[in-house]
């Protein structure tokens, strides 16, 4: 256990739609990332933040946003689905002065 | 933007055979991280490097990190079954919060 908490854990919807993936970094830890894994792909970087604030971006569509609330927890918005963002969506929280990823068991999007 | 090789992209081998994978950059790190994912989860942190030179064993696992910087490798010893699955290296260039950048990953399966 990575004690990053994610969920929902399986999500199935329809194209069009909007979903909300919610994620709890480990305790202590102020910095979030999010990352997007395609069937038998590597992990592609979407958005961190840190302590409240975007601290960094990636390959992350306009259709897609995030934030990080006073309590520490993310939220990664995703809307217009398309049939392609079906993936698992990993996030993952970093300990102060350590450059190690601890990530959670990931949310899987499925979109028909 | 900075990009990871990682190679093989797939092993098949026999179980107690001795395993060995790479990752190389364009760009110098300063930290590298190999990872592990199973099947359905989040990926888990095996080994961390923070120096040039440096060589890092957990159990039946060695890594190191290059010494130009742009380069480390992951040795798993006389492997069993449960070594299935995808391993990640991943690399960044400081601890100051910026992304890590993660290799497109290695597939180990293992046959009894």
């Amino acid at each position: 256990d990575s004690g990053v908490t994610q969920t929902p854990k399986h999500l199935i919807t329809a194209t069009g739609q909007r979903v909300t993936l919610r994620c709890s970094p480990r305790s202590g830890d102020l910095s979030v990332y999010w990352y997007q894994q395609s069937l038998d792909q590597g992990l592609q970087f979407l958005i961190q933040y840190y302590n409240g604030e975007e601290r960094a971006k990636g390959n992350i569509l306009e259709r897609f946003s995030a934030q990080q609330f006073p309590d520490l927890h993310s939220e990664l918005n995703l809307s217009s689905l398309e049939l392609g963002d079906s993936a698992l969506y990993f996030c993952a929280s970093r300990g102060q002065n350590t450059g190690e990823l601890f990530f959670g068991e990931g949310s899987r999007l499925t979109v028909l | 933007g900075q990009q990871l090789n990682q190679s093989p992209q797939s092993m098949f081998i026999q179980e107690g055979e001795d395993v060995s994978m790479n990752c190389t950059s364009s760009s110098i790190f300063n930290t590298w991280l190999w990872y592990k994912q199973d099947p359905g989860e989040g990926p888990v942190l095996l080994i961390a490097l923070y120096k040039a030179g440096e060589l890092t064993s957990n159990g039946r696992l060695t890594a190191q990190f290059g010494i130009t910087r742009k380069d480390s490798f992951l040795n798993i010893s006389a492997s069993i079954p449960s070594d299935v699955g995808i391993y990640f290296c991943a690399g960044q260039l400081d601890n100051a919060g910026n992304m890590l950048t993660f290799g497109g990953g290695t597939r180990l399966m293992v046959k009894p």
